[in-house]
């Protein structure tokens, strides 16, 4: 079975530019994380869904980050504008329904704003 | 708030021998304890997991032993190999949220 799918792998842009990432989580999951991994600040959730609702953004970091799942294969992280702050490896993971079931993490894609 | 301590930073050990990396969380009401393996470039894959209705699980070289009472939990490698070198996370939620530890950089010297 195909794991959790994101894209790009690695970002570069410069300050200022929109910044959208991609995830397609695994087949019949309910839930889809969206996590930020820096080394100062590990792993940090930064807003999850379940049947395509954002049920919790407290982790959002600004209003310039939005999260967006149209349907059940597809989500979106957009960062506008972007800043060199927001650099970071931005992890997607999925899972099925019930408290307790383990999240599959996709590779991550590494973003570097300039 | 919420918070998952997790020692040692760093971990050398020798292949063969046995790696212990030890975790404590804040929220008594956590409930779910998963562990982490991520290696350079890749996402975190879950390798092993507990519920706080089991004090013990056992997966091969891998084991997880829970405390409640102490709120601690402890992941346990034996016969170590080199591709056991990674950075390992532990977790706690009692919701969907997981409260992630800092990290446990493993080093297997062959």
């Amino acid at each position: 079975d195909a794991g959790v799918i994101q894209s790009p792998r690695h970002e570069v842009t410069e300050m200022g530019q929109e910044v959208t990432l991609r995830c397609k989580p695994i087949s019949g999951h309910d839930y889809l994380f969206w996590y930020r991994q820096t080394m100062m600040r590990g792993l940090e959730l930064l807003i999850y869904f379940n049947n395509n609702v954002p049920i919790d953004d407290s982790g959002m970091p600004e209003d310039r980050f939005s999260a967006k799942m149209p349907n059940a294969s597809f989500s979106t992280l957009k960062i506008q504008p972007s800043e060199p702050r927001d650099s970071a490896v931005y992890f997607c993971a999925s899972a099925t329904e019930g408290v307790g079931q383990p999240q599959h993490f996709g590779d991550g894609t590494r973003l570097s704003i300039l | 708030g919420e918070n998952v301590e997790q020692h040692p930073s760093t971990l050398s050990v020798q292949e063969g021998d046995s790696a212990v990396i030890k975790c404590t969380y804040s929220d008594s009401a956590s409930n779910y304890f998963p562990w982490y393996k991520q290696e350079l470039g890749k996402g975190p894959q879950l390798i092993i997991d507990i519920r706080s209705n089991v004090g013990e699980k056992k997966d091969q070289r891998i084991a997880v032993t829970l405390n409640k009472t102490a709120k601690h939990f402890s992941l346990h490698i034996t016969e170590t190999q080199p591709e056991d070198s990674a950075v390992y996370f532990c977790a706690a939620s009692k919701t969907y949220k997981y409260i992630f530890g800092t990290g446990t950089r493993l080093k297997v010297l062959a």
